[in-house]
């Protein structure tokens, strides 16, 4: 069975700082793996992907996340946050059927 | 140009009655997908089609419905509804390969049971 957790239900950052949110994956083969976020009343949206490859894979909005198979990790960072950036973030794991994380509410303050 | 559209966004019902969301995506995509997200944000897969079969049905209960006349659509019929029904449900699509490849959400329908 696969599984996604995500540790931190909340994080709080200040604008300018660096980001890191957590996800580990519990996945019998290569896993297909994503980063989502969800503003408030919206849809989700694709930050980056990671099938193969490049360990580290750049997304949009300067994310970044680097999959570690040894740590069954695939955290999300960004060097230096934006107030745009508080949102939901889903890490999610799965080829057709996607199995979601509980999601980070990240909150940025000025 | 919405690629994945639902409607309505907002539904607000009494318990009991039957209503149904619909779903359209417009980027030619062969599987779509209905996601149940609860209050503490869980999402969960419900149903996915390609190509107008069902290849997922999750543990759902049967008052659950989807109905799939074309690629480009997928609707969502609830009958008798429970209060345990509110949640946000949204609908996505993704396009065919052999990897694997990323789901397009909707904006999602708040659904609240009364």
């Amino acid at each position: 069975a696969q599984s996604v957790t995500q540790p931190d239900i909340h994080i709080t950052v200040s604008e300018g700082a660096s980001l890191e949110l957590r996800c580990n994956y519990s996945y019998g083969a290569t896993p297909y793996l994503f980063w989502y976020v969800q503003s408030p009343g919206q849809g989700l949206q694709l930050l980056l992907k990671y099938f193969s490859g490049d360990t580290l894979v750049q997304g949009i909005k300067g994310f970044e996340a680097e999959f570690k198979r040894s740590q069954s990790s695939f955290n999300l960072r960004k060097p230096s946050v934006h107030w745009s950036d508080a949102a939901e973030y889903f890490c999610a794991l799965g080829y057709q059927k996607v199995t979601f994380g509980i999601g980070t509410k990240l909150q940025v303050i000025p | 140009d919405t690629a994945v559209s639902q409607t309505p966004k907002y539904l607000v019902t009494q318990m009991g009655n039957d209503k149904s969301i619909k779903c359209e995506q417009n980027l030619g995509h062969d599987t779509m997908y209905w996601y149940k997200q609860d209050s503490k944000k869980f999402l969960k897969i419900m149903f996915s089609y390609n190509n107008k079969e069902l290849i997922i049905n999750e543990t759902v209960p049967n008052r659950f419905s989807p109905k799939s006349p074309d690629k480009a659509h997928l609707n969502l019929h609830i009958n008798s509804l429970e209060l345990g029904d509110s949640a946000v449900y949204f609908c996505a699509s993704s396009p065919p390969g052999a990897g694997g490849t990323e789901a397009f959400f909707g904006q999602g329908t708040r659904l609240t049971v009364v």
